[in-house]
Protein backbone atom coordinates (compact mmCIF):
# COMPACT_ATOMS: atom_id res chain seq x y z
CA UNK A 1 0.00 0.00 0.00
CA UNK A 2 1.18 3.40 -0.33
CA UNK A 3 2.63 5.33 2.60
CA UNK A 4 4.34 8.80 2.69
CA UNK A 5 6.32 8.86 5.98
CA UNK A 6 7.64 11.79 7.31
CA UNK A 7 10.76 12.95 8.96
CA UNK A 8 9.89 13.83 13.31
CA UNK A 9 9.43 17.47 14.63
CA UNK A 10 12.04 20.41 14.50
CA UNK A 11 12.43 23.35 16.53
CA UNK A 12 14.49 26.38 14.95
CA UNK A 13 15.61 30.00 15.73
CA UNK A 14 14.19 32.53 13.32
CA UNK A 15 16.95 32.82 10.82
CA UNK A 16 17.64 29.17 10.68
CA UNK A 17 16.65 26.43 7.61
CA UNK A 18 14.89 23.30 8.09
CA UNK A 19 14.69 19.99 5.87
CA UNK A 20 12.20 18.14 5.76
CA UNK A 21 12.02 14.44 4.27
CA UNK A 22 9.39 12.38 2.80
CA UNK A 23 10.04 8.78 2.21
CA UNK A 24 7.42 7.16 0.15
CA UNK A 25 6.99 3.27 -0.46
CA UNK A 26 4.10 1.05 -1.95
CA UNK A 27 4.65 2.33 -5.56
CA UNK A 28 6.82 3.14 -8.04
CA UNK A 29 8.71 6.59 -6.80
CA UNK A 30 8.85 8.30 -9.94
CA UNK A 31 5.75 7.73 -11.72
CA UNK A 32 4.01 10.39 -9.01
CA UNK A 33 4.61 14.20 -8.18
CA UNK A 34 5.20 15.33 -5.24
CA UNK A 35 3.41 18.28 -3.08
CA UNK A 36 4.29 20.17 -0.15
CA UNK A 37 0.94 21.40 1.61
CA UNK A 38 1.65 23.32 4.93
CA UNK A 39 -1.20 24.73 7.73
CA UNK A 40 -0.21 26.99 10.05
CA UNK A 41 -1.98 26.56 14.26
CA UNK A 42 -5.84 27.02 13.70
CA UNK A 43 -5.09 27.95 10.00
CA UNK A 44 -6.09 26.51 6.38
CA UNK A 45 -4.19 24.60 4.01
CA UNK A 46 -1.33 26.36 1.64
CA UNK A 47 0.16 24.76 -1.34
CA UNK A 48 3.97 25.12 -1.46
CA UNK A 49 4.97 23.78 -4.65
CA UNK A 50 5.64 20.32 -6.37
CA UNK A 51 8.55 18.23 -7.67
CA UNK A 52 8.44 15.85 -10.22
CA UNK A 53 10.15 12.40 -8.94
CA UNK A 54 10.98 11.93 -12.97
CA UNK A 55 12.46 14.80 -13.99
CA UNK A 56 13.11 16.84 -10.81
CA UNK A 57 11.23 20.00 -12.33
CA UNK A 58 9.69 22.31 -9.78
CA UNK A 59 7.09 24.88 -9.22
CA UNK A 60 7.17 26.60 -6.34
CA UNK A 61 4.40 29.34 -4.82
CA UNK A 62 5.69 32.42 -5.95
CA UNK A 63 6.03 34.05 -2.23
CA UNK A 64 7.73 31.45 -1.31
CA UNK A 65 10.28 31.62 -4.14
CA UNK A 66 13.95 32.14 -3.26
CA UNK A 67 13.15 30.64 0.23
CA UNK A 68 12.21 27.08 -0.51
CA UNK A 69 14.07 24.03 -2.55
CA UNK A 70 12.40 20.86 -3.16
CA UNK A 71 14.54 17.85 -4.32
CA UNK A 72 14.66 14.17 -4.64
CA UNK A 73 16.37 11.09 -4.14
CA UNK A 74 14.91 8.67 -5.96
CA UNK A 75 17.87 5.69 -4.89
CA UNK A 76 15.89 5.94 -1.54
CA UNK A 77 12.53 7.20 -2.63
CA UNK A 78 12.32 10.51 -0.90
CA UNK A 79 11.25 13.54 -1.16
CA UNK A 80 12.91 16.75 0.51
CA UNK A 81 11.98 20.12 1.31
CA UNK A 82 13.89 22.83 2.26
CA UNK A 83 12.49 26.14 3.87
CA UNK A 84 15.71 28.62 4.82
CA UNK A 85 15.45 32.15 6.38
CA UNK A 86 12.94 30.87 9.07
CA UNK A 87 9.94 33.36 10.51
CA UNK A 88 8.00 32.95 13.39
CA UNK A 89 4.73 32.59 10.62
CA UNK A 90 6.60 29.76 9.69
CA UNK A 91 5.67 28.31 12.12
CA UNK A 92 3.34 24.91 10.34
CA UNK A 93 2.54 21.05 10.10
CA UNK A 94 4.54 20.82 6.71
CA UNK A 95 2.59 17.69 4.89
CA UNK A 96 3.99 15.64 1.81
CA UNK A 97 1.23 14.62 -0.80
CA UNK A 98 1.44 12.19 -3.66
CA UNK A 99 -0.92 12.95 -6.41
CA UNK A 100 -3.77 10.22 -6.90
CA UNK A 101 -3.11 9.34 -10.26
CA UNK A 102 -0.91 9.70 -13.00
CA UNK A 103 -2.37 12.77 -15.15
CA UNK A 104 -4.43 14.17 -12.20
CA UNK A 105 -1.26 16.47 -10.96
CA UNK A 106 -2.82 18.57 -7.69
CA UNK A 107 -5.11 16.11 -7.00
CA UNK A 108 -3.71 14.65 -3.80
CA UNK A 109 -4.76 10.99 -2.70
CA UNK A 110 -2.37 10.08 -0.23
CA UNK A 111 -0.50 12.17 2.09
CA UNK A 112 2.33 11.75 5.34
CA UNK A 113 1.39 12.04 8.94
CA UNK A 114 3.10 15.90 8.94
CA UNK A 115 5.74 17.43 10.33
CA UNK A 116 5.18 19.96 13.04
CA UNK A 117 8.06 22.89 12.40
CA UNK A 118 8.01 25.19 14.91
CA UNK A 119 10.50 28.73 14.84
CA UNK A 120 10.88 30.10 18.09
CA UNK A 121 13.82 32.15 19.32
CA UNK B 1 -3.47 33.63 -9.40
CA UNK B 2 -6.98 31.97 -8.70
CA UNK B 3 -8.75 32.28 -5.74
CA UNK B 4 -10.75 30.21 -3.51
CA UNK B 5 -13.68 31.25 -1.32
CA UNK B 6 -15.95 29.23 0.86
CA UNK B 7 -19.04 29.61 2.51
CA UNK B 8 -20.28 29.68 4.67
CA UNK B 9 -16.93 28.95 7.10
CA UNK B 10 -18.87 27.83 9.61
CA UNK B 11 -22.08 25.32 9.56
CA UNK B 12 -23.53 23.98 12.25
CA UNK B 13 -26.15 21.27 11.79
CA UNK B 14 -27.39 17.94 12.95
CA UNK B 15 -26.97 14.38 12.55
CA UNK B 16 -29.44 13.06 9.62
CA UNK B 17 -29.38 16.81 7.87
CA UNK B 18 -28.50 17.40 4.16
CA UNK B 19 -25.19 19.49 3.98
CA UNK B 20 -24.49 21.75 1.33
CA UNK B 21 -20.81 23.81 1.33
CA UNK B 22 -19.99 26.27 -2.04
CA UNK B 23 -16.85 26.77 -3.36
CA UNK B 24 -16.02 29.60 -5.30
CA UNK B 25 -13.25 30.73 -7.92
CA UNK B 26 -12.28 33.88 -9.17
CA UNK B 27 -11.90 32.55 -12.59
CA UNK B 28 -13.08 29.72 -14.58
CA UNK B 29 -11.39 26.06 -13.29
CA UNK B 30 -13.88 24.21 -15.73
CA UNK B 31 -13.72 21.05 -13.32
CA UNK B 32 -10.77 21.15 -12.26
CA UNK B 33 -11.79 20.86 -8.60
CA UNK B 34 -11.46 18.99 -5.87
CA UNK B 35 -12.73 18.53 -2.13
CA UNK B 36 -10.87 17.27 1.37
CA UNK B 37 -12.49 16.41 4.88
CA UNK B 38 -9.85 16.84 7.63
CA UNK B 39 -10.35 16.27 11.13
CA UNK B 40 -8.32 17.69 14.10
CA UNK B 41 -4.31 16.82 14.17
CA UNK B 42 -4.95 14.17 10.83
CA UNK B 43 -4.09 15.03 7.34
CA UNK B 44 -7.09 15.84 4.83
CA UNK B 45 -8.57 13.11 3.20
CA UNK B 46 -9.60 13.19 -0.64
CA UNK B 47 -12.92 13.01 -0.99
CA UNK B 48 -13.63 14.29 -4.23
CA UNK B 49 -11.85 15.16 -7.34
CA UNK B 50 -12.89 16.60 -10.93
CA UNK B 51 -15.40 18.37 -9.34
CA UNK B 52 -18.03 15.17 -9.07
CA UNK B 53 -15.91 11.97 -8.82
CA UNK B 54 -16.21 10.22 -6.09
CA UNK B 55 -12.75 9.13 -4.56
CA UNK B 56 -12.45 4.82 -4.14
CA UNK B 57 -14.11 4.20 -0.39
CA UNK B 58 -15.73 7.76 -0.28
CA UNK B 59 -19.38 6.70 1.10
CA UNK B 60 -21.83 7.75 -1.21
CA UNK B 61 -23.48 10.43 0.77
CA UNK B 62 -21.02 12.63 -0.14
CA UNK B 63 -20.88 14.18 -4.04
CA UNK B 64 -19.97 17.14 -5.57
CA UNK B 65 -21.10 19.66 -8.65
CA UNK B 66 -20.55 22.34 -10.14
CA UNK B 67 -18.11 23.47 -13.20
CA UNK B 68 -16.54 27.06 -14.06
CA UNK B 69 -16.53 29.14 -10.86
CA UNK B 70 -18.85 27.71 -8.69
CA UNK B 71 -19.46 24.34 -6.96
CA UNK B 72 -21.11 22.56 -4.30
CA UNK B 73 -19.84 19.44 -1.76
CA UNK B 74 -23.22 18.25 -0.74
CA UNK B 75 -23.73 15.56 2.25
CA UNK B 76 -27.04 13.97 2.07
CA UNK B 77 -27.25 12.57 5.74
CA UNK B 78 -24.73 13.87 8.03
CA UNK B 79 -23.26 11.32 9.89
CA UNK B 80 -21.25 11.33 13.60
CA UNK B 81 -18.08 10.69 11.67
CA UNK B 82 -18.67 13.60 9.36
CA UNK B 83 -18.08 16.61 11.84
CA UNK B 84 -14.97 17.90 10.22
CA UNK B 85 -13.35 21.24 8.54
CA UNK B 86 -13.69 21.09 4.42
CA UNK B 87 -11.85 22.45 1.92
CA UNK B 88 -11.69 22.89 -1.90
CA UNK B 89 -8.72 23.10 -4.11
CA UNK B 90 -8.10 24.28 -7.57
CA UNK B 91 -5.53 21.82 -9.62
CA UNK B 92 -5.68 23.91 -12.83
CA UNK B 93 -1.59 23.51 -13.59
CA UNK B 94 -1.35 27.21 -15.01
CA UNK B 95 -1.96 28.56 -11.52
CA UNK B 96 -0.76 27.15 -7.72
CA UNK B 97 -3.02 24.97 -6.28
CA UNK B 98 -4.88 26.89 -4.30
CA UNK B 99 -6.84 25.60 -1.43
CA UNK B 100 -10.23 27.57 -0.17
CA UNK B 101 -10.00 28.66 3.47
CA UNK B 102 -12.04 25.84 4.72
CA UNK B 103 -15.77 25.10 6.58
CA UNK B 104 -15.75 23.64 9.35
CA UNK B 105 -18.73 21.44 10.10
CA UNK B 106 -19.70 21.28 13.72
CA UNK B 107 -22.78 19.83 16.18
CA UNK B 108 -25.84 22.12 16.39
Amino acid sequence: QVQLVQSGPEVKKPGASVKVSCKASGYTFTSYDISWVRQAPGQGLEWMGWISTYSGNTKYEQKLQGRVTMTTDTATSTAFMELRSLRSDDTAVYYCARDLKVGLRGVFGYWGQGTLVTVSS
Amino acid sequence: DIQMTQSPSTLSASVGDRVTITCRASQSISGWLAWYQQKPGKAPKLLIYMASSLETGVPSRFSGSGSGTEFTLTISSLQPDDFATYYCQHYNSNSPFTFGPGTKVDIK
